[in-house]
């Protein structure tokens, strides 16, 4: 089975930090996204990487920044972490397109 | 750019009653897929059905595509209270990035 791990399931930081979520996929797979997840809002894409080193913003990418340096993984950061963005963050991978999306158990990121 | 909508938005059944839950887009797709995401987790994909396909069945899982009504259905027989889960769809489309668009979801809530 895939497995899709980010790194903290539970995270509170303060306003104006730096903050790093990461990710990495075990099955070598192409594609990887960042979404956050609002009650309401449903999941927002955030960036997505369909290669190493390429990247593409998704629907709200302001605020956020990405890594992807090797395929396995692909870091999500908040360059000066805003209350704001207080949300469920969930990544996925998904080998090629048109193909199902695996996702991590997500990090319930709190910011005070 | 929130492609599909859910109807219902929320869903209260017997445990053995059958589920229906509805997607509708607004743009050609080259797939549709249904995930399910338990209470603070991650979502699972459920099952994948390509436009130019009709119906597709997974276990007690059946899924009707309508690309004319520009609509889906899903529909779970003989609900288990281990159903309880919020449930999406998400648009797949022909391009290289493997992008998809989720709806906003159906909380389904199946009652012993």
């Amino acid at each position: 089975d895939v497995k899709v791990t980010q790194s903290s399931r539970y995270l509170v930081k303060r306003t104006g930090e730096k903050v790093f979520l990461e990710c990495v996929q075990d099955m070598d797979h192409e594609n990887m996204f960042w979404y956050r997840q609002d009650p309401g809002l449903g999941l927002r894409l955030i960036y997505f990487s369909y290669d190493v080193k390429m990247k593409e913003k998704g629907d709200i990418p302001e605020g956020y920044s990405v890594s992807r340096e090797k395929k396995e993984r692909f870091s999500l950061i908040l360059e000066s972490a805003s209350t704001n963005q207080t949300s469920m963050y969930l990544c996925a991978s998904s080998i090629l397109d048109n193909q199902p999306q695996h996702f991590g158990d997500g990090t319930r990121l709190s910011i005070l | 750019s929130q492609q599909g909508e859910e109807d219902p938005q929320a869903l209260s059944i017997q445990e053995g009653e059958n589920a229906t839950m509805n997607c509708s887009y607004k743009t050609s797709i080259n797939n549709l897929q249904w995930y399910r995401q338990n209470s603070g987790r991650g979502l699972v994909h459920l099952i994948l059905i390509r436009s130019n396909e009709r119906e597709k069945h997974s276990g007690r899982l059946r899924v009707t595509l309508d690309t004319s009504k520009k609509s889906s259905s899903l529909l779970i027989t003989a609900s288990r209270a281990a159903d309880t889960a919020s449930y999406f769809c998400a648009t797949g489309f022909s391009s290289n990035t493997g992008k998809l668009i989720f709806g906003q979801g159906t909380t389904l809530q199946v009652k012993p």
